[in-house]
């Protein structure tokens, strides 16, 4: 069964700082991985997703994460936060012919000036 | 091109009662996703439709129910409300095929049980 545990409920950083949020999957075959964010009132937007090919991914927003087979992981990086950037994550996993999408429970960002 | 539309935004209703949610997907998605969105669970899968087919269903009582119309827009019903229903309710559609499921979703619809 797939699943998916993200490390850190709440995250802060200062405005300029590196911002990492953690994710490590299960999943009994080759997973696609994904990263959502969630603004306040709204639906979630698709970040970045890994199929296959190139581990490393960018996504909009200059946002970027690695897909480390060995180590079971998807981090989400940006290297430097904006104030814009305040919001909730959630690291997603599903499997080819299998289109069920399993959500972690959210990592909340949040920007400090 | 029109993103995932649901309606309506914002409801309430009272234990007991019964309640229908909309979602328009986006077109030629042909698979919706509903996901029930609260803060003690996160987001938890309910059911997904492809071409009015249930695939997947995710561990909810028999109270939840959906179904998909052959233009691809989808309902979902909950009957006899409880408090812990109270929650935003997520819809999502892609394209439903081979290869990665992407979701989009919609801005959801938040549920109030009184």
């Amino acid at each position: 069964a797939q699943s998916v545990t993200q490390l850190g409920s709440h995250v802060s950083v200062s405005e300029g700082a590196l911002v990492l949020l953690r994710c490590n999957y299960s999943s009994s075959v080759p997973p696609y991985l994904f990263w959502y964010v969630q603004y306040p009132n709204q639906g979630l937007q698709l970040l970045l997703k890994y199929t296959t090919g190139a581990t490393l991914v960018k996504g909009i927003n200059g946002f970027e994460a690695e897909f480390k087979k060995s180590e079971t992981s998807f981090h989400l990086t940006k290297p430097s936060a904006h104030m814009s950037d305040a919001a909730e994550y959630f690291c997603a996993v599903s499997e080819e012919g299998y289109q069920k999408v399993t959500f972690g429970t959210g990592t909340k960002l949040q920007v400090i000036p | 091109k029109a993103g995932v539309t649901q309606t309506p935004r914002y409801l309430i209703k009272t234990r007991g009662q019964q309640v229908t949610l909309s979602c328009s997907p986006i077109s030629g998605h042909r698979s919706v996703s509903w996901y029930q969105q609260t803060p003690g669970q996160g987001l938890q899968f309910l059911f997904e439709y492809f071409s009015e087919t249930q695939r997947n269903k995710g561990n909810f009582p028999g109270r939840f129910s959906g179904r998909q119309f052959s233009n691809s827009r989808s309902e979902m019903n909950v009957s006899t409300l409880e408090l812990g229903d109270s929650a935003l309710y997520l819809c999502a559609s892609s394209r439903g095929g081979s290869g990665a499921n992407v979701l989009t979703f919609g801005a959801g619809s938040r549920l109030t049980v009184l």
